[in-house]
């Protein structure tokens, strides 16, 4: 199947000082990659839709200047978190659809990275 | 409004026991539904989907699940339980279409605890 790569898998940084994490699509192109959130035992929120070639779509409460979304490539997006305080600290997914297949719905993970601020 | 209802918060089984977890979906269009597993600390692995066709599907490590669209169910089942089953357990439904349209809207979960 196809596979998504998430780097790195496990950051711990100063509060104010920025974090960026990469999304790859390994073995497929993706105009449409999505960024998650997940709290503690909790289920996952979209905090975004990144597509390629154009601005971020942001979910409602979602702050764009705080979370910086850059889909440069129909393989790789990034998710900078600027300013990161400790309550930033989560769980982020990434996913992506297969170019090829858009039309089915499916999408494919990474393996998400935990991202403490301290 | 569309939304994923998982009832069951956390569910213990004994290891070779039968299993089910349900899921019920409100969409207003055809639904594609999906279960996914998440182990502690990972990201999501697809166990099987629905699009069409045959309403019972058949997916990865033996689970099947069964879409009822009279019921607005897609419950997740596996005959016998093994420990290495123990996990988090979403249930996703989308939609055709790219951009948002296609993203998922996720269930908050069924964490699975097997016994001994």
């Amino acid at each position: 199947g196809a596979v998504v790569s998430q780097h790195p898998s496990w950051v711990i940084c100063k509060s104010g000082t920025s974090v960026k994490i990469e999304c790859r699509s390994l073995d497929f192109q993706a105009t449409t990659m999505f960024w998650y959130r997940q709290f503690p035992k909790q289920s996952l929120m979209l905090m975004a839709t990144s597509n390629e070639g154009s601005k971020a779509t942001y979910e409602q409460g979602v702050e764009k200047d705080k979370f910086l979304i850059n889909h440069a490539s129909l393989t790789l997006s990034t998710l900078t978190v600027t300013s990161a305080h400790p309550e930033d600290s989560s769980f982020y997914i990434c996913s992506a659809r297969d170019r090829v297949g858009t039309n089915t719905g499916e999408l494919f993970f990474g393996e998400g990275s935990r991202l403490t601020v301290l | 409004a569309q939304s994923v209802t998982q009832p069951d918060i956390h569910i213990t089984v004994s290891e070779g026991a039968s299993l089910e977890l349900r899921c019920n979906y409100s969409y207003g269009a055809t639904p594609y539904l999906f279960w996914y597993v998440q182990s502690p600390g990972q990201g999501l692995q697809l166990l099987l989907k629905y699009f069409s066709g045959d309403t019972l599907v058949q997916g990865i490590k033996g689970f099947e699940a069964e879409f009822k669209r009279s019921q607005s169910s897609f419950n997740l089942r596996k005959p016998s339980v093994h420990w290495s089953d123990a996990a988090e357990y979403f249930c996703a439904v989308g939609a055709l279409g790219g951009g948002s349209q296609g993203n998922l809207i996720f269930g908050k979960g069924t964490k699975l605890s097997v016994k001994p």
